[in-house]
């Protein structure tokens, strides 16, 4: 079964600091892993995608990271800012048939950014 | 201009209603979707559409029909609701990889 976890469930910074947040999935066939934001109250946006022979992709203070031997991302957010509050979600596509694909969410977590 | 947009932006219905929401995307996109996000913040795909076909269809209760007039727009209509369709509707558009999402339909079935 195709699955997504992530971690932390929801972590709390001062802003100016770094954090990291972790994305474990079980996911074949393997297509492409994709982070989103989601703001509160608004539709989730796309950060990185990376496919399978891509392991950092970055997006200003963004940087995700992909070991698709031990199938983990991480999303690495540099001196943080209180607009970085926001649920950050990983999700996993897999190659489902011809021309199709399976995508799987992870549960977000929650960033909350203090001053 | 909003590049992805869906009305209402809230709704608020009774049990048994038939209700629809809609989506238009104006970025010439291919393919569009219909996520369900619930109380716990959890996104799950219902419906993707490309090129007016239907190519992923997750198991969801057949009261929920897409329907697509044309390639800008993927409409959402759910007949007889239940008070478990209470959630965040979200469409979303792509093109390749990148998906972008509508800001959201909020349904309370009540």
């Amino acid at each position: 079964k195709n699955q997504v976890e992530q971690s932390p469930q929801s972590l709390i910074i001062l802003e100016g600091k770094n954090c990291t947040l972790q994305c474990n999935y079980t996911v074949s066939p393997f297509s492409n892993l994709r982070w989103y934001k989601q703001d509160t109250g608004r539709g989730p946006v796309s950060l990185t995608i990376m496919t399978f022979s891509e392991n950092t992709k970055s997006n200003g203070r963004y940087t995700a990271t992909l070991d698709a031997d031990t199938k983990q991302s991480s999303l690495h957010i540099t001196a943080s800012q209180l607009s970085d509050s926001a649920s950050y979600i990983c999700v996993v596509s897999a190659k489902s048939g011809a021309g199709s694909y399976q995508l799987t969410f992870g549960k977000g977590t929650k960033l909350s950014v203090i001053p | 201009d909003t590049a992805v947009s869906q009305t209402p932006k809230y709704l608020v219905t009774q049990m048994g209603n038939d209700k629809s929401i809609k989506c238009e995307q104006n970025l010439g996109h291919d393919t569009m979707y219909w996520y369900k996000q619930d109380s716990k913040k959890f996104l799950k795909i219902m419906f993707s559409y490309n090129n007016k076909e239907l190519i992923i269809n997750e198991t969801v209760p057949n009261r929920f029909s897409p329907k697509s007039p044309d390639k800008a727009h993927l409409n959402l209509h759910i007949n007889s609701l239940e008070l478990g369709d209470s959630a965040v509707y979200f469409c979303a558009s792509s093109l390749r990889m990148t998906q972008y999402f509508g800001p959201g339909t909020r349904l309370l079935v009540l």
